[in-house]
Order: structure tokens, then sequence, then C-alpha cells
């Protein structure tokens, strides 16, 4: 089945610093998007990218769909204390809406 | 415009017994789908339903079920319960098309609050 690696796993940084995660899978996507969870909520749609090579901002977030189509990453600039949650990755291979979701980054932020 | 309302927010049920979650999407979507999410294996893929008809299924057996109205609206159904159920159930709905078939515009999925299942 689809695998999507999403790294690192978790992260504790210091407010103020960029923070830097990354999917990959092993096949083709059309469609990368990213969300944020809060303890007890569902995700909440941060970036959708669509096409090759693009780079799309939200913020202070910067997210790109890696050349070869299976990857993406995604950057938070500045960080602050409201930036702590799970951030998901997903990908779509298809033209049906079935998503792959990678396993999480969970994100701390010292104050 | 409303997000995604799923109803109900927790529940508890005992093993054996069934459960029907609810999900209204998005006004105007018309495609919906359930994940299964849980701390093990994250979020899994259930369903997806487009204009009342089931288009793509993960591998969940057939205890799981959902169904979908004419008014896009969408419940899931789970048949005798095990304690293995016990999961965030989240709907995300999107707005397709017609004709679709190239992907890309209007394919991000809009998630609900969940529905805390603990089967005991």
């Amino acid at each position: 089945g689809q695998q999507l690696n999403q790294s690192p796993q978790s992260m504790f940084i210091q407010e103020g610093e960029d923070v830097s995660m990354n999917c990959t899978s092993s096949s083709i996507f059309n469609t990368w998007l990213w969300y944020k969870q809060d303890p007890g909520e569902g995700p909440v749609l941060l970036i959708a990218l669509y096409k090759a090579g693009e780079l799309t901002s939200n913020g202070r977030l910067t997210a790109q769909f890696g050349i070869t189509r299976k990857d993406s990453f995604l950057n938070i600039s500045a960080s602050i204390p409201s930036d702590v949650g799970i951030y998901f990755c997903a990908g779509q291979e298809d033209n049906f809406n079935k998503f792959y979701f990678g396993s999480g980054t969970k994100l701390n932020v010292k104050p | 415009k409303a997000g995604v309302t799923q109803t109900p927010r927790y529940l508890i049920k005992t093993r054996g017994q069934q459960v029907t979650l609810s999900c209204s999407p998005i006004s105007g979507h018309r495609s919906v789908s359930w994940y299964q999410q849980t701390p093990g294996q994250g979020l899994q893929f259930l369903f997806e339903y487009f204009s009342e008809t089931q288009r793509n299924k993960g591998n969940f057996p057939g205890r799981f079920s959902g169904r979908q109205f004419s008014n896009s609206r969408s419940e899931m159904n789970v048949s005798t319960l095990e304690l293995g159920d016990s999961a965030l159930y989240l709907c995300a709905s999107s707005y397709k098309p017609p004709g679709t078939g190239d992907g890309g515009v209007s394919t991000e999925a809009f998630f609900g609050q969940g529905t805390r299942l603990t089967v005991v």
C-alpha cells in the first residue's frame, strides 16, 4: 500500500526559531495538503499544493510541492507558542478524494 | 459559511453494540470522506461518498459502512463494536465539480471536529 513518511516525529524549539518538516511518498501525488491539529479537534487545512515545484505561503507558513511529485515540505518561520500542535501532510494520487496521511510532526514551542 | 458538522462529539458504547455517526458537509460540497484516527495507526481512510455513491473504500472490515443522502449529509455505521474501534472518527468534505477527472481545483478536504468513540 501507499507509504507516506513524515519527519521529524517531534520537535522541541524555542519561540522565534524557524521550523522545517517534510513528507516523502513511495508514489507520485497530484495534490499535497498540510494540516494542523490541536488536541481533541479535527485537522485544519493550512496550505494546498497542486503543481510540481509550486511554492505557496500562508502568513509565516511556506510549503513546496517537490519536483519529483513524491515529496513536500512545510516551513514555519519565527515560531510562536500557538504554533504548538501536530502537523500532518496528506497526499492524493488520483482524482478521487482519498488522501493518505503522514504520521504527523508534533511541535512544541518553548516561550 | 458553516463548517463541517459532526454529531455527536463524544460517544461511549459497549462491545457488541452498533453505532451511527453523522456528518453534515460544508454547504455546496458534494464529497464526504471518513477517517479513523488512533494514536497507533494515525489517520486511516475509511470511505468516500460523492452524489450518494461510494467511490472509494479503505481497508476496513465490513462492520464499517456508510451512506450519503441527497442533501450530501453522510452517516457511518459500525456494527458489533470491538474495543479496538475506539478512536476519533473524522469526516471531511470537499467540493468536486461535475465531470471531474482532472484533480487539482477545489479538492481541498475540510475536516469536522470529529466524534470521539469509546468502546468499553
